[in-house]
């Protein structure tokens, strides 16, 4: 069972950057917080994953509360190609993913 | 490097008969994993499995199963297909089983297989 709490959706413009919020209030202090998304009919993309400090790769940025009880994901510089379910998931090990309905983002020129 | 890759692409089969689709990880990845998304909601996962053994199993029933052969690559078997069972099954594959202690796994998805049943 899906252990986050994600907008259904959100608009972004072309250019800015996008801020996906997530909370998960009852993550267990071993639990990772992973960030994937899905272009229309593709299969589920790794964004980022983080456990307490904050991250940075070539694609995001993840932002964790110091209480760890929410976070959020930033997409620098959004573009047309970044609209996708963004999907935010809390989890120990890769036993499995428990994806619930994320965030539709769109990006808008 | 390969992604994952996943086949067939698309099928279509009726009711009542047999499916099976193919899954091949990331070159060197051991776990295998399968999801069944239906459209409209997020993947639910079905099985995983890591050297050749089922690791976990979803809230799926018996007519699902899975084995993963020596070079770790994949087969999802669906018998006495149902209507409901009209899905896109990803497969994934990621470096271990979750299993050593490590606690953070990045999964890699395969494209899908559109499985149609009418």
């Amino acid at each position: 069972d899906a252990k986050t709490t994600q907008p259904t959706s959100m608009d972004c413009a072309e250019g800015r950057a996008a801020n996906l919020p997530c909370n998960h209030s009852t993550i267990s202090g071993n639990e990772y917080v992973y960030w994937y998304r899905q272009i229309h009919s593709q299969g589920p993309q790794y964004i980022i994953h983080g456990l307490k400090n904050n991250e940075t790769n070539e694609m995001a940025s993840l932002i964790i509360t110091e209480d760890r009880k929410s976070s959020t994901l930033i997409l620098p510089h959004a573009t047309l190609r970044d609209t996708a379910v963004y999907y935010c998931i809390v989890q120990y090990n890769d036993y499995k993913l428990s994806f619930g309905a994320g965030t539709t983002v769109t990006v808008r020129a | 490097d390969a992604g994952v890759t996943q086949s067939p692409t698309h099928l279509i089969k009726t009711r009542g008969q047999h499916v099976t689709l193919r899954c091949s990880p990331i070159s060197g990845h051991k776990s295998v994993s399968w999801y069944q998304q239906v459209l409209g909601q997020g993947p639910q996962f079905i099985f995983q499995y890591y050297e050749k053994e089922e690791r976990g199993r979803g809230n799926f029933p018996d007519r699902f199963s899975a084995r993963q052969f020596p070079n770790y690559s994949s087969e999802l078997n669906v018998n006495a297909l149902l209507l409901g069972d009209s899905a896109l099954y990803l497969c994934a594959s990621s470096g271990a089983a979750g299993t050593s202690g490590r606690g953070s796994y990045e999964q890699y998805f395969g494209p899908g297989t559109r499985l149609t049943v009418t």
